[in-house]
């Protein structure tokens, strides 16, 4: 099936440090997504994105968040300054409709120190 | 069944039995999805069922919807041990075009 990849599997910050989680989503897809996981728990929405443009964000997206898309490429999200309270599982996920399926990736797993 | 502020739900049962999840949802929808996760992996969707729909197959799955009572089930028949995973309803919420996720089940098949 449609394949969405996410790079690096794992990545370890020290808090106060910028990072930007990296997802290739499904190559025809119009809608991209970001969820937030912990320990397996919950998957917790943050921020969906269409047309270049964010459409909804949740309270978890915090100021320190930003996601963009330039010219086709990777789908980010960018994290400065990182803190403790951002470690977790990161999951990107495209849609070819908002109303359909959502393709995910494998997750980043985000660790700061 | 899962949904709020339940902690994530657990089963365990013997390979070969019949298993049925629940959830309820709060907000209008007009769209569930059934969505499995594999330890370290990212979700996948097993079943969408639609507001005009009041059941959906697919091989050993059954999903059905209750708009009225805003409920959704997922039925497993002879279970296999692969089927192990944790097990998400979610809703799309219309207004603003994003899929909320239940707390999940988590399945354990006993081989």
């Amino acid at each position: 099936g449609p394949k969405v990849l996410q790079i690096p599997s794992h990545q370890i910050i020290d808090m106060g440090q910028m990072v930007t989680l990296n997802c290739d989503p499904v190559s025809n897809h119009l809608y991209f997504y970001w969820y937030k996981q912990i320990l397996g728990q919950q998957m917790e929405f943050l921020v969906n994105f269409y047309n270049g443009k964010v459409m909804e964000k949740s309270k978890l997206f915090k100021d320190q968040f930003s996601v963009e898309r330039p010219d086709g490429s990777y789908f980010t999200l960018k994290i400065q300054p990182t803190a403790l309270e951002d470690s977790a599982v990161y999951f990107c996920a495209s849609s070819p409709d908002w109303e359909n399926t959502l393709y995910f990736g494998a997750g980043t797993r985000l660790s700061v120190l | 069944s899962q949904w709020g502020e339940e902690n994530l739900q657990a089963l365990s049962i013997q390979e070969g039995e019949d298993v049925t999840m629940n959830c309820s949802y709060k907000t209008y929808t007009t769209v569930v999805q059934w969505y499995r996760q594999k330890s370290g992996k990212g979700p996948a969707q097993l079943i969408l069922i639609r507001s005009n729909e009041r059941e959906k197959r697919s091989g050993r799955l059954r999903a059905t919807l209750d708009t009225s009572s805003q409920s959704s089930s997922l039925s497993i028949t002879g279970t296999l041990a692969t089927d192990t995973a944790v097990y998400f309803c979610a809703t799309l919420n219309y207004n603003q075009g994003k899929l909320i996720f239940g707390q999940g089940t988590k399945l354990s098949i006993k081989p």
